[in-house]
């Protein structure tokens, strides 16, 4: 059972230059969502998704894109990256939206610069 | 954005110490509190997910207790075992879907 898989695991950019990160999830979870992770800060939520054609800004969602066209794979889209979105980014799913009340599956990170 | 706080940010404790940290989140418009655990360089796992004021939910020697009227959270861990080194998360999630995540109090037990 893959669960929730994340690629590419590390990657850097040069400012300006775009990516996508992918995310797939197996479990046919309803809610997924993209989350930042910063030293000295918790996760911060930048978008998520309740369902297939469906997604929400979440606390950053500035320079950050994401569509849901399966119910399995969330994308986030860089249009033009940035030094200040080196992060580490997760990608989470859970099965259960509007009430919160499941817990969630976590990909595995990954590591991007931006120099 | 909301405010979920957890102290202590870091704990040092022996082999064998009982231990205990606080997540504190708004108490109006509650859904739901999330406990993770974090080990370096893995992913977050879930431990507890508590939705009912009084919940008391354990797992082996952690336990998680909550109080929705007051709004906080507590995670107990009894005997601490050098394997329970991680960082403990606690998660709120507001409106239902969206989550804001405490900062996290980092234990590392001493053998």
């Amino acid at each position: 059972n893959a669960g929730v898989t994340q690629t590419p695991k590390f990657q850097v950019l040069k400012t300006g230059q775009s990516m996508t990160l992918q995310c797939a999830q197996d479990m046919n979870h309803e809610y997924m969502s993209w989350y930042r992770q910063d030293p000295g800060m918790g996760l911060r939520l930048i978008h998520y998704s309740v369902g297939a054609g469906i997604t929400d800004q979440g606390e950053v969602p500035n320079g950050y894109n994401v569509s849901r066209s399966t119910t399995e794979d969330f994308p986030l889209r860089l249009l033009s990256a940035a030094p200040s979105q080196t992060s580490v980014y997760f990608c989470a799913s859970s099965y259960s939206t509007g009430v919160g009340n499941t817990e969630a599956f976590f990909g595995q990170g990954t590591r991007l610069t931006v120099v | 954005i909301l405010n979920v706080e957890q102290s202590p940010q870091s704990l040092h404790v022996q082999e064998g110490d009982s231990t205990n940290f606080t997540c504190s989140f708004p108490s109006s418009n509650f859904y739901a509190l999330h406990w993770y655990r974090w080990e370096t360089a893995k992913s977050p796992e879930a431990l507890f997910v508590m939705t009912l004021n009084g919940d008391e939910k354990k797992k082996g020697r952690i336990s998680a207790t909550l109080n929705t009227k007051e709004g906080y959270s507590y995670l107990y861990i009894k005997g601490s075992q050098p394997e329970d080194s991680a960082t403990y998360l606690c998660a709120f999630p507001n409106t239902g879907n969206q989550f804001y995540f405490g900062t996290g109090t980092s234990l590392t037990v001493i053998p």
